[in-house]
């Protein structure tokens, strides 16, 4: 089966531009996570759907950030305006389920983001 | 709120040593743990996971145990091998799929 997509793969902008990530989930994934990944830190969890309902947005910078999940497929995050911390790996993840302890999590490769 | 800690890497053994990658946690109720892994150049993968106390997760002859008592759960495994060389992560997540926490990581290098 087709793994989880994210495009693109690098992006490098100016401090205030705007940018925007996609991700694709495995099919039949009800549950998608997006992550920020910080050059030695682990991923951190930016906001969780379920469907395309918002299940946990705590940890997103709402003023800058945003995402949207559309008819419960693909998703979008979209930084405006960058600032230099935004510098990271977008990580994108998808699971079958979230209940009951028996889930597990599939990773994109992820999206370089260098903020100049 | 939940949190992970992990030992410091990095840490370089050579072949058929023994390993041990240490993991603590701190969670309201009983959260699932998990241990995931990067190999270089790849995406993160699940390497095994726990649900409940006492339950042994394994996989590739990595285990870790989920020890209530001492909210830990720690990565062993007997004989590493070149190929296991990655960044090993610690994380956790509660039973409903929700409140995913990652620790920072364990950088593993194996050599010949």
């Amino acid at each position: 089966e087709a793994g989880v997509a994210q495009s693109p793969r690098y992006k490098i902008i100016e401090k205030r531009q705007s940018v925007a990530f996609w991700c694709n989930p495995i099919s039949g994934h009800a549950t998608l996570y997006w992550y920020q990944q910080i050059l030695g830190q682990g991923p951190k969890l930016l906001i969780q759907f379920q469907n395309n309902g918002v299940v946990d947005d705590s940890q997103l910078p709402k003023d800058r950030f945003s995402a949207e999940r559309l008819k419960g497929v693909d998703s979008t995050l979209k930084i405006q305006p960058a600032k230099l911390e935004d510098s990271a790996v977008y990580l994108c993840a998808s699971s079958l389920t979230g209940t009951s302890g028996n889930y597990e999590q599939y990773f994109g490769p992820g999206t370089r983001l260098t903020v100049t | 709120g939940n949190s992970v800690t992990q030992m410091e890497g990095p840490v370089t053994l050579s072949e058929e040593a023994f390993l041990t990658i240490n993991c603590t946690y701190t969670a309201t109720g009983y959260p699932s743990l998990f241990w995931y892994v990067q190999y270089p150049g790849e995406g993160l993968q699940l390497l095994l996971k726990a649900t409940k106390a006492d339950d042994k997760g394994s996989n590739k002859g990595f285990e870790a145990t989920y020890r209530k008592e001492t909210t830990s759960f720690h990565l062993e495994k007997g004989s590493v091998q070149v190929s296991d060389s990655a960044v090993y992560f610690c994380a956790l997540g509660n039973n409903y799929g929700q409140n995913f926490v990652f620790g920072p990581g364990t950088r593993l290098s194996v050599l010949p």
